[in-house]
C-alpha cells in the first residue's frame, strides 16, 4: 500500500485553467504538507496542516488554495494557472510536528502549464 | 533565517569510488538533520537522519554524522554503485518553524 498517494501524477493544462491535485495518506498522521519543486530541483514548503488546521502558509499566491476535508487528505487547488506554476508538487505527511519526526513524501505530481 | 547549503553538482564518480557530499547548515537552535534521495522520475525518500549532536545516521551503506561544532552533516559512502545515481537533498527541521528546509540538492552520477 502506498503511504502517501497523489493524483494525478502528470498534468498538462493551459494557462488560465483551474486544476486540483489530490493527496491521501494512510499512515494515520496528523500533519500534512505541500511542497513545490522547481525546474532546478529546489524544494520549498507551500502549506502545512495539522489536524485539519492550517499552520504554515509560505507566501504562496492566493490562487493556490489547500483544502483538508479530514486528517488523511490534503488537496491543492490552483486557480488561473500561469506558466510559472509549472513544477513538481509533492504532498507529504508526518506523525506530529516535532523535531526528528520523519516526513514521508508522495511520488509527486508533475504539472506543466502551456 | 535557517538554511542549508549543499555542494553543487553534478558529482560524477566511477563505480566503487568513495562518495562525500558536503552539507552545512545555519540555524538559531538545535535542528534535526536529514538526507533525502530522489531517484529519476520518482519522489523523495528518507535516506537517513540524526536528531542531536554527534548522532550518526546510516542506511544502505550511507552515513552522516551531526557535527554541531562545524554545523555540518556530510553524506558519505565507501563504495558507490550505479544504482546510487540520484539527487541527494540535505534538510533540517526546526521546531520553531514547523517545516523541513531543504538544500538545493546534489546530483550524483555513477558510471560503470
Amino acid at each position: 500500500d502506498t503511504a502517501v498517494s497523489q493524483t494525478p501524477k502528470y498534468l498538462v493544462t493551459q494557462m488560465g485553467n483551474d486544476k486540483s491535485i489530490k493527496c491521501e495518506q494512510n499512515l494515520g498522521h496528523d500533519t500534512m504538507y505541500w511542497y513545490k519543486q522547481d525546474s532546478k530541483k529546489f524544494l520549498k514548503i507551500m502549506f502545512s496542516y495539522n489536524n485539519k488546521e492550517l499552520i504554515i502558509n509560505e507566501t504562496v499566491p492566493n490562487r493556490f488554495s489547500p483544502k483538508s476535508p479530514d486528517k488523511a487528505h490534503l488537496n491543492l487547488h490552483i486557480n488561473s494557472l500561469e506558466l510559472g506554476d509549472s513544477a513538481v508538487y509533492f504532498c507529504a505527511s508526518s506523525q506530529v510536528v516535532v523535531s526528528g519526526n520523519t516526513i514521508y513524501f508522495g511520488e509527486g505530481s508533475w504539472l506543466t502549464v502551456v | 533565517g535557517d538554511s542549508v547549503t549543499q555542494m553543487e553538482g553534478p558529482v560524477t564518480l566511477s563505480e566503487e569510488a568513495f562518495l562525500t557530499i558536503n552539507c552545512t547548515y545555519t540555524a538559531t537552535g538545535y535542528p534535526s538533520l536529514f538526507w533525502y534521495v530522489q531517484y529519476p522520475g520518482e519522489g523523495l525518500q528518507l535516506l537517513l537522519k540524526a536528531t542531536k549532536a554527534d548522532d550518526k545516521g546510516s542506511n544502505k551503506g550511507f552515513e552522516a554524522t551531526y557535527r554541531k561544532e562545524t554545523t555540518s552533516f556530510h553524506l558519505e559512502k565507501g563504495s558507490v554503485q550505479v544504482s546510487d545515481s540520484a539527487v541527494y537533498f540535505c534538510a533540517l527541521w526546526m521546531d520553531s518553524s514547523y517545516k523541513l528546509i531543504f538544500g538545493s540538492g546534489t546530483r550524483l552520477l555513477v558510471r560503470p
